[in-house]
């Protein structure tokens, strides 16, 4: 059974840019979650999607967004890069239904903003 | 709101030490779930184990276990004759009953040297 597949692994972007990071669930998984990870604020929620509805939201700008697709990939996108966006961006996947909620983490994008 | 703990930022030990990372949560929730994750250099976040709040019973895998204690909302780990590859960052999380999302603790980076 294939993971969960993230991709790029690797951005280099300038401030000002914007980029669009995709992650790819566990087949049958529906729901996906993506984390910002950096030294300072350790990991941090961004939001849920669930059958192509977004189920929950963090603390993040609006310049964080994203989406599900009916096969249950998922795509994040943040605009207008600062600095402070370089991080490593972890996809989580799950079932999200009923108790079963482990959930099982990508590899993750590792963006620098420079 | 949803807090966890992890007081040791980073612990070293010798090879076959036994070594316990301390977990602490905060939450309202009366139901809720547990989890310990392992994040080795490579960056993916590794699934150890999901313990839900009505079962306090502690357990064992090979060398780990965890000790779950909900009067004093703990949620220990401990390796038994650690080995260099146990060398990563453990993360405690906690998620509300039935959903994804998760709140971490800060990590907890243990370096096991031969």
């Amino acid at each position: 059974k294939a993971g969960v597949t993230q991709t790029p692994r690797y951005l280099i972007k300038t401030r000002g840019q914007q980029v669009t990071l995709s992650c790819s669930p566990i087949s049958g998984h529906r729901s996906v979650s993506w984390y910002q990870q950096t030294p300072g604020q350790g990991l941090q929620f961004l939001f849920e999607y669930f059958s192509e509805t977004q189920r929950n939201k963090g603390n993040f700008p609006g310049r964080f967004s994203g989406r599900q697709f009916s096969n249950s990939r998922s795509e994040m996108n943040v605009s207008t890069l600062e600095l402070g966006d370089s991080a490593l961006y972890l996809c989580a996947s799950s079932s999200g239904t009923g108790r079963n909620t482990e959930a099982f983490f990508g590899q993750g994008t590792r963006l620098t903003v420079v | 709101a949803q807090k966890v703990t992890q007081a040791q930022t980073e612990i070293s030990v010798v090879e076959k030490e036994d070594v316990t990372l301390d977990c602490v949560y905060e939450t309202r929730d009366t139901t809720y779930y547990l989890f310990w994750y392992k994040q080795p250099p490579s960056g993916e976040l590794v699934f150890l184990i999901r313990r839900n709040s009505f079962d306090e019973q502690n357990e064992i895998s090979g060398r780990y276990s965890w000790n779950f204690q909900k009067s004093t909302s703990s949620f220990n780990f401990t390796i038994t004759a650690s080995q260099v590859v146990d060398s990563a960052v453990y993360f405690c999380a906690l998620a509300e009953w039935g959903y994804s999302t998760l709140t971490f603790g800060k990590g907890t980076m243990l370096l096991v040297s031969p």
